[in-house]
């Protein structure tokens, strides 16, 4: 199976932050490799598709780039509804492997 | 409106079943993809199987090869989620996710809800 570590596990910073998120995957998924939002009690929303596809609807603060194996996650400017947890989740091969998750909070 | 719904959650005993629904409204489960995915309490989303648009594929986690069967009604808008020989470990919220297809990296861009399922005695 393909693992993908994601790390931080844990980010603190304040709001007007500029935060990156990185996933590392054990084999090369070229760009199979998407990126979700899960807020507390809620159901996970898609932010970013094949590496650096802004989903519709998605404010343009978030950003993804990398191919191969590397791979981040940005957000330019936080603002408060953006503090969630954050999954990368390999699609190049069944099984789907999802992140541990990066939780980010208000420092 | 464009949802998919599942149902069927519960408690159940180890080693019964138990089967889930997705029910899927605004486009068709014969077009695209669906996933189960599942989470359990404070833990981290966990990829559990897939069922090709076309009926002709199903893919399983390791973790639930063997008691999980993913199958499609006749009308092709409800996916189920046979669950045998349940374990303490399946205990999560199961949600069916919407897969965008291979243009779009294969990501879910549509879940539903979620329904939990908890296995204890």
């Amino acid at each position: 199976d393909i693992q993908v570590t994601q790390s931080p596990s844990f980010l603190s910073a304040s709001v007007g932050d500029r935060v990156t998120i990185t996933c590392r995957a054990s084999q090369n998924i070229m760009n199979y490799l998407n990126w979700y939002q899960q807020r507390p009690g809620k159901v996970p929303n898609l932010l970013i598709y094949s590496a650096s596809g802004l989903q519709s609807g998605v404010s343009s603060r978030f950003s993804g780039s990398g191919s191969g194996t590397d791979f981040t996650l940005t957000i330019s400017s936080l603002q408060p509804e953006d503090f969630a947890t954050y999954y990368c989740q390999q699609a190049y091969r069944t099984p789907y492997t999802f992140g541990q998750g990066t939780r980010l909070e208000i420092k | 409106q464009v949802q998919l719904v599942e149902s069927g959650g519960g408690v159940v005993q180890p080693g019964r079943s138990l089967r889930l629904s997705c029910a899927a409204s605004g486009f068709s489960l014969t077009s695209r993809s669906v996933h189960w995915v599942r989470q359990a309490p404070g833990k981290v989303l966990e990829w559990v199987a897939l069922f090709f648009f076309d009926g002709t594929s199903q893919y399983y986690a390791d973790s639930v090869k063997g008691r999980f069967t993913v199958s499609r009604d006749t009308s092709g808008n409800t996916l189920f989620l046979q669950m045998n020989s349940l374990r303490a470990d399946d205990t999560a919220v199961y949600f069916c996710a919407r897969d965008q297809g291979d243009a779009f990296g294969h990501s879910f861009d549509l879940w539903g809800q979620g329904t939990p399922v908890t296995v204890s005695s």
